[in-house]
């Protein structure tokens, strides 16, 4: 399995930050796999933000952290997932990582390559 | 969700044991056996070398061992190599159906 993240870098305060996941070798809509947002600042050390799945419906699940501005959406279409973060302040420049967690497991065997988000004017 | 407590570093000398703790609570660590945990090199993604509290992932070295005591996990590096000198996190499960992870340990080889 392969995740390939893309998205912009460089978010203006207030704004939203999308960034999106590909995945190869597996599918979005995989009954037994979890699709989720995790980050990494210097501050916040490593995050997990949320994610999607699929048990006969979508399901999402976020950190009360930042739940009132996360989603976590999928594209079957494309066999990707994305996050999308509202009202972003230079407290979300993070690094932001996807992962899977799979085969019913509950731990993250396989991430994206990292996305490096700057907050700023 | 408070992030788990670990040590910020641990270090010990080449062919030397060293223990990180990972501290939570009921509604996580002490809750699940869902417990795992990550290295990370820098600028790389975090890859995970125990999960379920005690299980490795095959390829991870047999050096790499953990337990967990009510709501405290342990990860145990035996025989400590130059290539363990990395950042190490955990991470759990939680009773909100969501995760948590620890705040990181540096480790040191000396």
């Amino acid at each position: 399995i392969q995740l390939r993240q893309s998205g912009l870098g460089l978010v203006r305060p207030s704004q939203t930050l999308s960034v999106t996941c590909a995945i190869s070798g597996d599918s979005v809509s995989n009954l037994t796999a979890a699709w989720n947002w995790i980050r990494q600042s210097p501050s916040r050390g490593l995050e997990w933000l949320g994610r999607t799945y699929y048990r006969s419906k979508w399901l999402n699940d976020y950190a009360l952290s930042v739940k009132s501005r996360l989603n976590v959406n999928p594209d079957t279409s494309k066999n990707q997932f994305s996050l999308i973060l509202r009202s972003v302040t230079p407290e979300d420049a993070a690094v932001y990582y996807c992962a899977r967690d799979g085969n019913g497991q509950n731990w993250f065997d396989s991430w994206g390559q990292g996305t490096l988000v700057t907050v700023s004017s | 969700q408070s992030a788990l407590t670990q040590p910020a570093s641990v270090s010990g000398s080449l062919g030397q044991s060293i223990t990180i703790s990972c501290s939570g609570t009921r509604n996580d660590v002490g809750g699940y056996n869902y417990v795992s945990w990550y290295q990370q090199h820098p600028g790389k993604a975090p890859t995970v070398i125990i999960y379920d509290v005690n299980k490795r992932p095959s390829g991870v070295s047999n050096r790499f061992s953990g337990s967990k005591s009510g709501s405290t996990a342990s990860l145990t590096i035996s025989g400590l190599q130059a290539e363990d000198e990395a950042d190490y996190f955990c991470n759990s499960y939680t009773s909100s159906t969501t995760y948590v992870f620890g705040t990181g340990t540096k480790v040191s080889v000396l």
